[in-house]
Formats: structure tokens, C-alpha cells, sequence
């Protein structure tokens, strides 16, 4: 089974700009990449989805390289309320085969 | 727009007794929904993809006699955890996919399940 890892844990202060990479080396033709957050004993929050190249939106950009086995979210300009872990999605409704990563949690300090 | 919700948000049962959860999607129909299965400081991992009309899929591993799914409605899919034991206790939490066409999974609230 496809493994799809991520660093565990990011330290960042207010107002930096802070990137998380995900690796999904066995990414498949027609899978998506999307990202989430998820606070304490709550569902994970949808940031932003991307296929290939560059995406952004109101609050996040997510970089995919050509090769699709990797992809980056960058949080532009964090704040104390973006402590949370960070957990990207890799899946289509093609296969029906989601696989979350393993999570980045992100503390931000002041 | 895009909200699912989860109804109980969390419960807590006797070993033996059976639990049913409820996920909605309260403002898209969503012919496909998730259901995942998060222990703490664990990632989600899908237990089963649940299809309006049909039989879900399970994945390998989980028990489809033990996590029975029914999804009657574009709107309602239900988790019910049968003969619960204290293993079955986690955090469950389902999530919808738009039949606008689109990729992207919305999440429940989740389920906070304790099983004595």
C-alpha cells in the first residue's frame, strides 16, 4: 500500500511563512492532492486541492512538481490560531483509494 | 456551503450493545460518502466507502459484519458499530463528496466512541 509520509511535527512564530511538504512516491494517474487541517477531537478542515503545477487560494498556495510524488502547502502568513496538524489527502473517485499522510503538527508561537 | 454533519458527537456504550452514528450532508447531495476511523495522535484511515443505493466497500482489514453501513439517501449515510468492545473505541468521522462533479471530500464533526 502506497505510503504517503509527511514531517511530524513544525515549530513556526506569527507572521512567517511556513511550507509542509507531503511525499506520495506512488501516486496514481488520476489522484488528487488535497490538504486539511484538523484541531483537537475535530474533522479535518479542507485548505486547498490541486492536480499538478500551482494553486492558491484565500488562505494557502500548493506547489506540485511535474512529477506529482511530492506536494508542498505553504500558509502564507501564519498566526497562533494555525496551531493544528496538517494532513494531506492523495485519492480519486476513479479507484476510490484515499490514503491520508501521516500528519505535520504545526505550532505556531507568538 | 459544504457542510456535513455528524449526529452523535460522542457516546459512550457498554461492551456487547451496538451504536449507530449518522453522517448528513446538509447542503449538497452526495451519491458517495467516507467513513474513516482516527485513533489518538494517529492519521485517518479509511474504513469504507459508502455508495447511495448500494453495497459499501470495505477496506482490507475491516470488519463489513462488524461496521454495518447503510446509505438510504443522498443525504444520509449510517455507521453502526455492532457488539462494541473496548478496541472499537476511537474517533469517528465520515465525510461526503459533491455530486457537483467534484474531487474534493467534505468532513463531519466527528464521533467520539467509548465502549466500557
Amino acid at each position: 500500500l502506497a505510503k504517503t509520509t509527511q514531517p511530524i511535527s513544525m515549530d513556526s512564530y506569527e507572521g512567517q511563512e511556513v511550507n509542509i511538504t507531503c511525499s506520495h512516491n506512488n501516486i496514481a494517474t488520476n489522484d488528487y492532492i488535497t490538504w486539511y487541517q484538523q484541531f483537537p477531537s475535530q474533522g479535518p478542515r479542507f485548505i486547498i486541492q490541486g492536480y499538478k503545477t500551482k494553486v492558491t487560494n484565500e488562505v494557502a498556495s500548493l506547489f506540485i512538481p511535474a512529477d506529482r510524488k511530492s506536494s508542498t502547502l505553504s500558509l502564507p502568513r501564519v498566526s497562533l490560531s494555525d496551531t493544528a496538524v496538517y494532513y494531506c489527502l492523495v485519492g480519486s473517485s476513479g479507484t476510490y483509494k484515499y490514503i491520508f499522510g501521516t500528519g505535520t503538527r504545526l505550532k505556531v508561537l507568538a | 456551503g459544504a457542510v456535513v454533519s455528524q449526529h452523535p458527537s460522542w457516546v459512550i456504550c457498554k461492551s456487547g450493545t451496538s451504536v449507530k452514528i449518522e453522517c448528513r450532508s446538509l447542503d449538497f447531495q452526495a451519491t458517495t460518502m467516507f467513513w474513516y476511523r482516527q485513533f489518538p495522535k494517529q492519521s485517518l484511515m479509511l474504513m469504507a466507502t459508502s455508495n447511495e443505493g448500494s453495497k459499501a466497500t470495505y477496506e482490507q482489514g475491516v470488519e463489513k459484519d462488524k461496521f454495518l453501513i447503510n446509505h438510504a439517501s443522498l443525504t444520509l449515510s449510517t455507521l453502526t458499530v455492532t457488539s462494541a468492545h473496548p478496541e472499537d473505541s476511537s474517533f469517528y468521522i465520515c465525510s461526503a463528496r459533491s455530486d457537483r462533479g467534484e474531487e474534493t471530500q467534505y468532513f463531519g464533526p466527528g464521533t467520539r466512541l467509548l465502549v466500557l
